[in-house]
């Protein structure tokens, strides 16, 4: 079973809303991810939790914030958001880094 | 210069012909190379992981790995209009998983 999974599958809020996405996997990885991805592009990595730790931040905005509250959950707190931030955000995990990373359905955000 | 750097395509194969997919790297280093399959509106879809020189064979998809020439391939073999999708080539470096641009593959009936 290769399973992650993640709600909402579709989020609107508007710019002064504060929200959150959540993902969860329950393979045992000990490496989960943020990534974001806009149309006809590539996903573009947000955040890299390795054992529960938050290990890479690519320089991601502060209205952006991650959270690892254990080994099979991961969260990302919204708020403020920008016209901008509207794109499909996906989750993926993996054994360890390095490893096959395996992609949630996504959470597709609209920010009006 | 591009890291991991694929022609976006589209790239148009007549159903049951062989689809070939490419991508080059520049950092000599990366050690894990990764196909990835998405459709239009889904996530990306695991399809092939490759760690070593040569080919790595899985159904009708070959993956293959030259490191030397910092080249990894995809091969579809006898394509069906369900293959029709982005594939994503992507190298793992430094922590990171870093993507390709994607082709776009057809598969014409």
């Amino acid at each position: 079973d290769t399973e992650v999974t993640q709600t909402p599958k579709h989020l609107v809020m508007g710019m002064t809303n504060k929200k959150s996405l959540k993902c969860e996997q329950h393979m045992g990885h000990r490496a989960m991810y943020w990534y974001k991805q806009k149309a006809k592009k590539p996903p573009e990595l947000m955040f890299v939790y390795s054992y529960e730790k938050l290990s890479i931040n690519e320089s991601v905005p502060s209205r952006f914030s991650p959270e690892c509250p254990n080994s099979s959950l991961l969260n990302l707190h919204l708020h403020a958001l920008q016209p901008e931030d509207s794109a499909l955000y996906l989750c993926a995990s993996s054994q360890v880094e390095g490893h096959e990373q395996y992609f949630g359905p996504g959470t597709r955000l609209t920010v009006t | 210069q591009k890291e991991v750097e694929q022609n976006s395509g589209p790239l148009s194969v007549p159903e049951g012909a062989i689809a070939s997919l490419n991508c080059t790297y520049s950092d000599r280093v990366s050690q894990s190379f990764f196909w990835y399959r998405q459709y239009s509106g889904k996530s990306p879809e695991l399809i092939m992981s490759i760690y070593s020189n040569g080919d790595k064979e899985d159904g009708r998809f070959t993956a293959q790995l030259n490191k030397a020439s910092q080249y990894v391939s995809l091969l579809i073999r006898d394509s069906q209009p369900s293959d029709s999708a982005t594939y994503l080539c992507a190298v793992f470096n430094t922590g990171k998983l870093i993507f390709g641009q994607g082709t776009t593959l057809q598969v014409k009936p």
